[in-house]
């Protein structure tokens, strides 16, 4: 059974970093995309960028570029998300999801909340 | 980037109605259309790809049509667990997924 499990929530300081964790298991990481969807509170699903770990490559969302890292460990068939320079509007639940090419997200992390604050 | 608009934005129905949800894009996308429903306080999830298979485990009263740019999401009899966040996601481009703004359901 596929599994995504992500890292806690998190508190920050504007203009500090976060940095989350999503640990699979049940699949075999290496050939399936891992993404970052952010949610802020009453909006709506906003795709921030993936990673295909066996290619290394990430790809991120216009609005993202700069400030966004995604990585992956497949040593630990883990991926992050590092977002920097965050502000109040980064305030929202992120979460992980498996890409299956064009299949669409099949399966999701539980969600992390950050919440940027001062 | 390929932009994805969803109509409504909400919408209310009764137990038993029919309920169509259409999300249209800015280029054409083929059929790489997905949608999910997303219930408050939980993940996402995917209820159809290809705009119109159906994930497994899914009930047979979901189900989508389109192609193109114009795409449905049809509930053909709407129960109370329906109720929750529609979102449409365009997978053509798998270097950039796009969402629509989403439609928020509600039972009266």
């Amino acid at each position: 059974q596929v599994q995504l499990v992500q890292s806690g929530a998190e508190v920050r300081k504007p203009g500090s970093s976060v940095k989350v964790s999503c640990k699979t298991s049940g699949g075999t990481f290496g050939s399936y995309g891992l993404n970052w969807v952010r949610q802020a509170p009453g909006q709506g699903l906003e795709w921030m960028g993936g990673i295909i770990p066996v290619i290394g490559t990430a790809n991120y969302a216009q609005s993202f570029q700069g400030r966004v890292t995604i990585t992956a460990d497949e040593s630990s068939d883990t991926v992050y998300m590092e977002l920097s320079s965050l502000r109040s509007e980064d305030t929202a639940v992120y979460y992980c999801a498996r890409s299956t090419g064009p299949l669409g997200f099949d399966y999701w992390g539980q969600g992390t909340l950050v919440s940027v604050s001062s | 980037d390929i932009q994805m608009t969803q109509s409504p934005s909400s919408l209310s129905a009764s137990v038993g109605d029919r309920v169509t949800i259409t999300c249209r894009a800015s280029q054409s996308i083929s059929s790489f259309l997905n949608w999910y429903q997303q219930k408050p306080g939980k993940a996402p999830k995917l209820l159809i790809h290809a705009a119109s298979t159906l994930q497994s485990g899914v009930p047979s009263r979901f189900s989508g049509s389109g192609s193109g740019t114009e795409f449905t999401l049809t509930i053909s009899s709407l129960q109370p667990e329906d109720f929750g966040s529609y979102y449409c996601q365009q997978s053509y481009d798998t270097l950039m997924y796009t969402f629509g703004q989403g439609t928020k359901l509600e039972i009266k």
